[in-house]
């Protein structure tokens, strides 16, 4: 079975520009967690969707944003790119919303020039 | 500000070994516990989940759980020289959030 699969592996981009990340879970699971992870340090839970509405959210800013589709993959969106918005991008897949365990995706890593 | 504490190492065992690892947490809501193991430039790999105090154990991995002094820890026997990676300790919170503290790295010596 495949896991959770994100687009795309790497991305560059420049200041002030918009940003998508994609993301599909395991199949099956119907529950798409995302984070920010900065070198050196954990990852930062930004969004979690549920059966398509969001459930949860993190410390950061309107310009993060997120939505989940029928088929339960999900999207991230990150506006007015800043500099400190370079990180690994991480989506978890989970079978529900509560205390289930998180499976991670192979991230996508952002570059802002 | 809910917190989840590790020592940032680097942690070096011999190989062989056991190499200890410690995690405090601050939310005593929290009823679920993770550790994730990842190595340099990839993304977490789920090690193992406890939820309820004591040990479990899963192959050369044992968790423990002390929820009465918001700790836990992971025990890796035998440890070998792939087992060298960040570790990472993941406290998921009452509003179903994982929390993750910033890693403790392990060098495991040849």
């Amino acid at each position: 079975d495949a896991g959770v699969t994100q687009s795309p592996t790497h991305l560059i981009k420049t200041r002030g520009q918009h940003v998508t990340l994609r993301c599909s879970p395991i199949s099956g699971h119907k529950s798409v967690s995302w984070y920010q992870q900065v070198l050196g340090q954990g990852p930062q839970f930004i969004f979690q969707y549920y059966e398509k509405e969001e459930r949860g959210r993190g410390n950061f800013p309107d310009r993060f944003s997120a939505r989940q589709f029928p088929n339960y993959s999900s999207e991230l969106n990150v506006n007015a790119l800043l500099l400190g918005d370079s990180a690994l991008y991480l989506c978890a897949s989970s079978s529900r919303a509560g205390g289930e365990t998180q499976y991670f995706g192979p991230g996508t890593r952002l570059l802002v020039l | 500000q809910k917190e989840v504490e590790q020592n940032s190492g680097p942690l070096s065992v011999p190989e062989g070994a056991i190499a200890s690892l410690n995690c405090t947490y601050s939310d005593r809501g929290s009823q679920s516990f993770f550790w994730y193991r990842q190595y340099s430039g990839k993304s977490p790999e789920l090690i193992m989940s406890i939820y309820s105090n004591g040990d479990k154990e899963d192959g050369r991995f044992t968790a423990q759980l002390n929820k009465a002094s918001q700790y836990v820890s992971l025990l890796i026997r035998d440890s070998q020289p792939s087992d060298s990676a960040t570790y990472l300790c993941a406290v998921m919170d009452s509003s179903y959030k994982l929390i993750f503290g910033s890693g403790t790295r392990l060098l495991v010596r040849p």
